[in-house]
């Protein structure tokens, strides 16, 4: 079957980093996403990756291992504003999106 | 109105009764989904519209029917539900590709319609 694995819940500190980790198992892979949900909104775009490697964004970046069936989000100078769920999304060989649970994050002050 | 909209927000509903979710974009996109979210479980998706057509919805039980009539509006009709059914039931579009190389289809959602079933 296919599985996307991610912690439920992280704590992290204003000001600090936080790594958020995917690992996945799918039938194919055609890139992998990051969203954001902030309590009760909508699920909104952070990242795409097809190619291995890290991509920067801001203060948010992405890193991929296709071999390694593996992915973080890197989040640097966390804010309070920060405090949201991040989803992990694989797109298999037929372009469906399999969806990770999420990962809480809880940021203190 | 920018981006996807869905209402109402809140719904609460026996187990006898009938209403609808209405979602609408404002994007230009040709590509509408419905998902289910419920606590601590991964999105599910339940049905794909592509080009107004539906092309997938997952042995979804028939006491969910969608509908779309135009590549900017889709609606979930329920009824008969069952309290299992309580959940955030989030709508999103893309820009499907018509061709052959496929481009990833970032998808944009709505806030959602939290379902309470009593």
């Amino acid at each position: 079957g296919q599985n996307i694995d991610q912690p439920t819940e992280m704590t992290a500190t204003e000001g600090a980093i936080v790594q958020i980790n995917c690992t996945y198992q799918t039938s194919g892979f055609n890139g992998l996403f990051w969203y954001q949900q902030h309590a009760g909104e909508a699920p909104t775009f952070l990242s795409y990756n097809v190619l291995d490697g890290l991509e920067e964004k801001g203060r948010f970046s992405s890193f991929l291992s296709r071999s390694k069936g593996y992915s973080y989000l890197l989040l640097k100078e966390l804010q309070m504003k920060d405090s949201a769920s991040y989803l992990c999304a694989v797109l298999d060989s037929n372009y469906q999106l399999i969806w990770g649970a999420g990962t809480k994050l809880i940021i203190k002050p | 109105e920018t981006g996807v909209t869905q209402t109402p927000r809140h719904l609460v509903m026996g187990m006898t009764n009938k209403k609808s979710l209405k979602c609408e974009q404002h994007l230009g996109h040709n590509a509408m989904y419905w998902y289910k979210q419920s606590a601590k479980k991964p999105l599910e998706l339940m049905f794909v519209y592509s080009l107004e057509e539906r092309v997938e919805n997952n042995s979804v039980p028939s006491r969910f029917s969608p509908e779309c009539p135009n590549s900017s509006h889709l609606f979930l009709h329920l009824h008969t539900l069952q309290p299992e059914d309580s959940a955030l039931y989030l709508c999103a579009s893309s820009q499907a590709e018509e061709t052959i190389e496929r481009n990833p289809e970032t998808q944009y959602f709505g806030p959602g319609t939290r379902l309470l079933v009593l």
